[in-house]
């Protein structure tokens, strides 16, 4: 079965620095997706960056990068130049490819992130 | 609609009541999951559509619950005889295809008292 581990419950870090979450799956299937979700406080849940497994290059989106180490099986996510608007829980999702026959995605248990002024 | 919507935003139940949750997703979305959120965890998976099939019912806790899409669209989620640990919020959640970006809903909050 598949799993998602993120091991960090809780980070904080100062407005305009650089922080890294962490996230390690664990799965024997090739072909897969990788997604980083936000969840601000109160508000809708919100798709930061999604990564395909058979892709080699990171993935990036503005400040957000991610560090894809497929023999690893690791998914951290990178925030540059954080803001405040960054706070709130991210969480690392999998989901096997759209021929596996299943459509579950395994979401983490999540990091919550705190932007310091 | 701009975003997917979900109702009621709370719930309250007495234990062994039968509720009943509304998704309208986006227009046009093939794609439709259902989660249960606990407080504090991530979402865990229930259920999953395509248009009107029900292709993945593999999270479902047990027989109380009932997820239908009838006309591949509005969806609703049904728990029967509800009890406490039946407590969180529910997210429903649409996109385009399986592994094509997923737009959350608000949740619904649901307490079973």
């Amino acid at each position: 079965a598949q799993t998602v581990t993120q091991s960090q419950p809780e980070m904080s870090v100062q407005e305009a620095e650089t922080v890294t979450l962490s996230c390690t799956y664990d799965t024997s299937e090739s072909n897969y997706y990788l997604f980083w979700y936000k969840q601000p406080p109160s508000r809708q849940m919100i798709l930061v960056i999604r990564q395909e497994a058979y892709k080699q290059q990171n993935a990036t989106e503005n400040r957000f990068s991610v560090n894809f180490q497929k023999a690893a099986k690791s998914f951290s996510l990178k925030i540059s130049d954080s803001q405040l608007g960054d706070t709130a829980m991210y969480f690392c999702a999998f989901m096997k490819g759209a021929t596996s026959g299943t459509y579950k995605y395994i979401f983490g248990t999540g990091t919550r992130l705190k932007v310091l002024a | 609609g701009a975003g997917v919507s979900q109702s009621p935003r709370y719930k309250v139940a007495k234990r062994g009541q039968d509720v009943a949750l509304r998704c309208d997703p986006i227009s046009g979305h093939v794609s439709l999951f259902w989660y249960q959120q606990a407080l504090g965890q991530g979402p865990e998976f229930l259920t999953y559509f395509q248009n009107e099939a029900q292709l993945d019912k593999s999270g479902l806790p047990s027989d109380r619950f009932f997820a239908e899409r009838p006309e591949g669209s509005v969806s609703t989620l049904k728990i029967q005889r509800t009890q406490q640990e039946d407590s969180a919020v529910y997210l429903c959640a649409s996109s385009w295809g399986l592994t094509d970006t997923q737009y959350f809903g608000p949740g619904t909050r649901l307490t079973v008292l």
